[in-house]
């Protein structure tokens, strides 16, 4: 069975400043990685996602994540934040040969300051 | 607008009750989910369903029950033997199952013990 670990439970940023959250991950098999950001009181809104090909993808809000295989992480930076990205975030593993089954780290949850 | 409602946004439940989350979807969705969300624990899988008249138990479902008797619908019930029903619960949809698909979520129902 897969696991998801985020590294870090909250991360305080000043704005304009660059954040990067870390997500590693374990799996026997080949797995699809996901990034979703939660608003307060409000559902998940996915941020990106690998599936394959190019392990740089860019998603929504000018985030972007790497897929490292050999390091089995997926982290996610955004170089520039803003008020706004205050949220909780949280990385989320499916493995490939699975019916779609989602196992989420614990969520980080990013506070962007003036 | 296509997307996932869920009904009520806060819902109480005094002891010895069942309760009944409502979710919604007009996506033309075939998968449901249902999830947990607590503090510091990100989401855990109650109950998910593929097609309609059928569904599976996902990794914490003793003390709840759910429905799939329309496409659109999935209903969640929290049942008197949920020792600890308080968290807000989530429901999700994909277009099928699989590893890859996205999972659109709903906006949340805050379920609290009286």
């Amino acid at each position: 069975a897969q696991s998801v670990t985020q590294l870090d439970s909250q991360v305080p940023v000043f704005e304009e400043a660059p954040v990067e959250l870390r997500c590693n991950y374990s799996s026997s098999v080949s797995v699809y990685l996901f990034w979703y950001v939660q608003y307060p009181n409000q559902g998940l809104q996915l941020l990106l996602k690998y599936l394959s090909g190019s392990t740089l993808v860019k998603g929504i809000n000018g985030f972007e994540a790497e897929f490292n295989k050999s390091q089995t992480s997926f982290h996610l930076r955004k170089p520039s934040v803003h008020i706004s990205d205050t949220a909780e975030y949280f990385c989320a593993v499916s493995e490939t040969d699975s019916w779609g089954k989602l196992q989420f780290g614990a969520g980080t949850q990013v506070v962007v300051t003036p | 607008d296509g997307g996932i409602t869920q009904s009520p946004k806060y819902l109480f439940r005094k002891e010895g009750q069942n309760v009944t989350l409502s979710c919604e979807q007009n996506l033309n969705h075939d998968a449901m989910y249902w999830y947990r969300q607590d503090p510091g624990q990100g989401l855990r899988l109650i109950y998910y369903s593929q097609i309609v008249n059928d569904f599976q138990k996902g990794d914490i479902a003793e003390g709840y029950s759910v429905s799939r008797e329309k496409k659109e619908s999935f209903p969640l019930t929290v049942t008197s033997a949920q020792k600890n029903p308080t968290a807000f619960y989530l429901c999700a949809s994909s277009i099928q199952r699989g590893g890859q698909e996205t999972q659109y979520f709903g906006p949340g129902t805050r379920l609290l013990v009286l």
